[in-house]
């Protein structure tokens, strides 16, 4: 069975915190994605990765990084949070067939004080 | 034009009745169309998944895709209290490490 794992569920953290959210599939997939939601907004690609040190920007990366050291794990880094990045952050991964789509992790909600 | 639109919500509907979740879309270069379904504080789970025009059943789920009218409908027949969630339709070009575009996704409620 497919498996995303997120470090946390549920994260508070004050404003101009440095913070770090870790995601981990066990399907030896080659791209990752990080993806945050919003009411109204639906979801918002982030930044991705298709292969180990390897990223693209997204949608919306201003205020993020990423990290991908080995292939089983993306990391999302919030250098200096902020309030508007209170929300709830989802983390995927795929294979690199066309025809295959992506898994998703249970999601951190995040809320910055 | 957003390139994938979805019917806003919220929606609510008695148990047993058949639902009808809808996206359109601009880009004709889309040929994957997929269903994500996601409970209240969950992350989404695939739920249909379609290549190119034509319908897919899966139980009480039917999948239609339009691409001359660039249209992608989710039937829901014999609704069950269950069935309460948001529905996302995402779609993609295909090709290696294509991205997928998601709708905003609509929250369905079925009373029972």
């Amino acid at each position: 069975d497919v498996k995303v794992t997120q470090s946390s569920r549920y994260l508070v953290k004050r404003t101009g915190e440095k913070v770090f959210l870790e995601c981990v599939q066990d399907m030896d997939h080659e791209n990752m994605f990080w993806y945050r939601q919003d009411p109204g907004l639906g979801l918002r690609l982030i930044y991705f990765s298709y292969d180990v040190k390897m990223k693209e920007k997204g949608d919306i990366p201003e205020g993020y990084s990423v990290s991908r050291e080995k292939k089983e794990r993306f990391s999302l880094i919030l250098e200096s949070a902020s309030t508007n990045q209170t929300s709830m952050y989802l983390c995927a991964s795929s294979t690199r067939l066309p025809q295959e789509t992506q898994y998703f992790g249970p999601g951190t909600r995040l809320l910055v004080l | 034009q957003k390139e994938v639109e979805q019917d806003p919500g919220p929606l609510s509907v008695p148990e047993g009745a058949i639902v009808s979740l809808n996206c359109t879309y601009s880009n004709s270069a889309f040929q994957y169309f997929m269903w994500y379904r996601q409970y209240s504080r969950k992350g989404p789970e695939l739920l249909m998944y379609t290549y190119s025009s034509g319908n897919k059943e899966d139980g009480r789920f039917t999948a239609q895709v339009d691409k001359s009218s660039k249209y992608i409908s989710l039937f829901i027949r014999d609704s069950q209290p269950s069935d309460s969630a948001t529905y996302l339709c995402a779609m993609s070009a295909g090709g290696a490490n294509s991205k997928l575009t998601f709708g905003k996704g609509i929250t369905l409620s079925v009373r029972p």
